[in-house]
């Protein structure tokens, strides 16, 4: 299996741009979650999936973070506009069952 | 509620030597423990779970855990360390059977470095 995939690996934009994050969760798996990792904060859940449907969207910072997840193989993360304190790397992971993640190599982003 | 504690946020060991990484959690319900390692620039890699049965775990690349109710504690343990150990490893926590149990609480992570 190619486990959870994210691209890009890495994105640098400016303050003020949109910011679309994608991550192809490992197949079969029903739950997709979206973390954010920063030296502050350490591990952040910002929300999460369960067969394709948002369960839990308390963690997303503010009205600037969307995510969707149109079908089983596919979910992006979109912040707009962005702000240099969204700088960070966020991860994507994915589960058979709730509590066993598996996670994504992460996209590294950087808001200037 | 739940809560994990990293008890030292660096660990040096000489290869070859014990490593131990402590972990101790707080849950008002029977948890799940994990132990989660990540390597410079990558995602993080699922160690080893403890869920029920067993309270010695065992895991990828010779760690293992011990699920010790009475102290709280679920310290990682390799009894000879590698340079390849070298990385961070995170301790998690999130409530056991009964629901709700997808949301991760992490601790702030151990960087543990191996020296020559």
């Amino acid at each position: 299996d190619a486990g959870v995939i994210q691209s890009p690996r890495h994105e640098v934009t400016e303050m003020g741009q949109e910011v679309t994050l994608r991550c192809k969760p490992i197949s079969g798996h029903d739950y997709l979650f979206w973390y954010r990792q920063t030296m502050m904060r350490g591990l952040e859940l910002l929300i999460y999936f369960n067969n394709n449907v948002p369960i839990d969207d308390s963690g997303m910072p503010e009205d600037r973070f969307s995510a969707k997840m149109p079908n089983a193989s596919f979910s992006t993360l979109k912040i707009q506009p962005s702000e240099p304190r969204d700088s960070a790397v966020y991860f994507c992971a994915s589960s058979p069952r709730a509590y066993e993640q598996y996670f994504g190599p992460g996209t590294r982003l950087t808001v200037t | 509620a739940q809560s994990v504690t990293q008890l030292g946020s660096h660990v040096s060991v000489s290869e070859g030597a014990l490593v131990l990484l402590r972990c101790n959690y707080s849950s008002s319900v029977p948890p799940y423990l994990f132990w989660y390692v990540q390597y410079p620039n990558q995602g993080l890699q699922l160690l080893l779970k403890y869920t029920t049965g067993a309270t010695l775990v065992k895991g990828i690349n010779g760690f293992e855990a011990e699920f010790k109710k009475s102290e709280t504690s679920f310290h990682l343990t390799k009894p000879s360390a590698h340079m390849s150990d070298a990385a961070e490893y995170f301790c998690a926590v999130t409530r056991g059977s009964g629901g709700s149990n997808y949301k991760l609480t992490f601790g702030k992570g151990t960087l543990l470095t191996v020296n020559p």
